[in-house]
């Protein structure tokens, strides 16, 4: 069964301090993973389309890389205003319409 | 609008009430989406139009659910006879084209409370 694991689960940072979150998969012959951003009351907000091992995307303080097995998203010195869920997800082979959601990683980076 | 707008932002109702939920998706969006999220768990696929029609009906979890949409515009689903267990945000998504390819501009949901 496709699964999408994340973690951690919650993940509190100082103001500056670099980390990485970690996006774990079984698929079924990946289509696609992909970042998003949700903040408190709102719906996801799209970041980020992998497709194949080795490939990068940056966008300000994040990057995300991708391998056969697992996704990293990269915060580099990071701000208050980064604090948010970060969802991962995958697409499979067999339905390119739906996305397999983890349950996310809650980050708060205090000032 | 600019973005995907979702009514009721809010609605609780009564175990066996029946409620609807819109989305009214960005202009010219043809694909659109509406996703559940309960408390602690992931987003749950429901259900996929492209245009009118829904190829991918899946995800609705039993027959109290239902959907439609009008051409590529707004889009109603339906929760007959609600239990306690449809509490959750009931997000509603839409892209361009096919919609294969992951980016989704998403509401920001409505959240249904079942007493």
């Amino acid at each position: 069964e496709d699964q999408v694991t994340q973690s951690p689960e919650a993940l509190r940072l100082q103001e500056g301090e670099s980390s990485s979150l970690n996006c774990s998969y079984t698929v079924s012959g990946l289509r696609g993973l992909f970042w998003y951003r949700q903040d408190p009351g709102k719906g996801p907000e799209f970041l980020f389309t992998l497709y194949s091992a080795g490939e990068e995307k940056e966008k300000e303080r994040l990057k995300a890389t991708l391998t056969k097995k697992e996704s990293f998203l990269h915060i580099t010195a990071p701000k208050p205003e980064d604090s948010a869920t970060y969802l991962c997800a995958v697409r499979n082979a067999g339905n390119n319409r739906k996305l397999i959601w983890g349950l996310g990683t809650s980050l708060a980076v205090n000032p | 609008g600019a973005g995907v707008s979702q009514s009721p932002s809010n609605k609780v109702t009564e175990k066996g009430k029946d409620v609807e939920l819109r989305c009214d998706p960005i202009s010219g969006h043809t694909a659109l989406y509406w996703y559940r999220q309960r408390l602690g768990q992931g987003l749950e696929f429901l259900i996929y139009f492209q245009g009118n029609s829904a190829p991918d009906k899946s995800g609705l979890p039993s027959d109290r659910f239902s959907a439609e949409r009008t051409g590529e515009s707004v889009s109603t689903l339906t929760i007959q006879r609600t239990q306690q267990e449809d509490s959750a945000v009931y997000l509603c998504a839409s892209s361009p084209g096919q919609g294969t390819t992951g980016e989704l501009f998403f509401g920001e949901g409505s959240r249904l409370t079942v007493l």
